[in-house]
């Protein structure tokens, strides 16, 4: 089946720092990427839909220059969050879409001290 | 506008009792729907979809949904749960592309 890694899988930085977290469909191309945060107990919201060569589209309300998206192949997308701060904490998860299915990555656990 | 209601936050059960999950969907435009797991500190996985044709759907793991287009419900079942099926379980509704996900619903299953 489908397989997308996520690197790292948890990671601890200091307010100000940047963080890069990656995506990879690992048995397929995938053109199009999803990134999602999830709070505790709570649902997915979806940040931002990436496409392969093109910038990524933002929902409303998520700052752009903050979660700088990069989906520079056809299996990686990058998540580079910016100038971290303790509100930024949060699990982060990536989806590569195929036709009508979804794969979701592992997560990562990003904490913010 | 388009959203997802998942009626039940969390739902205890038996193990070998069946369980249901419930979920309401609203939309103007024909939509998809899918059910996934997500276990703890992990991604999600996909249980099962509708996309057309029979209303009835089977997924992995035992999971059955039904898709009733006039109560836009797509309820998930399994006729008997195992301890292994404690976990988080979300609906969810494709709609130009996007998934939108319910509130997601805790299964705690107890011997």
């Amino acid at each position: 089946g489908a397989v997308v890694s996520q690197h790292p899988s948890r990671v601890i930085c200091k307010s100000g720092t940047s963080v890069k977290i990656e995506c990879r469909s690992l048995d397929f191309q995938a053109t199009t990427m999803f990134w999602y945060r999830q709070f505790p107990k709570q649902s997915l919201m979806l940040m931002a839909t990436s496409n392969e060569g093109s910038k990524a589209t933002y929902e409303q309300g998520v700052e752009k220059d903050k979660f700088l998206i990069n989906h520079a192949s056809l299996t990686l997308s990058t998540l580079t969050v910016t100038s971290a701060h303790p509100e930024d904490s949060s699990f982060y998860i990536c989806s590569a879409r195929v036709q009508y299915e979804q794969y979701f990555g592992p997560g990562t656990r990003l904490t913010v001290t | 506008a388009q959203s997802v209601t998942q009626l039940d936050s969390q739902v205890p059960v038996f193990e070998e009792a069946p369980v249901e999950l419930r979920c309401n969907y609203s939309s103007s435009v024909s939509v998809y729907l899918f059910w996934y797991v997500q276990y703890p500190n992990q991604g999600l996985q996909l249980l099962l979809k509708y996309l057309s044709g029979s209303t009835l759907v089977k997924g992995i793991n035992g999971f059955e949904a039904e898709f009733n287009k006039s109560q836009t419900s797509f309820h998930l079942r399994k006729p008997s749960v195992h301890i292994s099926d404690t976990a988080e379980y979300f609906c969810a509704v494709r709609i130009r592309g996007k998934l939108q996900f319910g509130a997601g619903t805790q299964v705690v299953v107890t011997p």
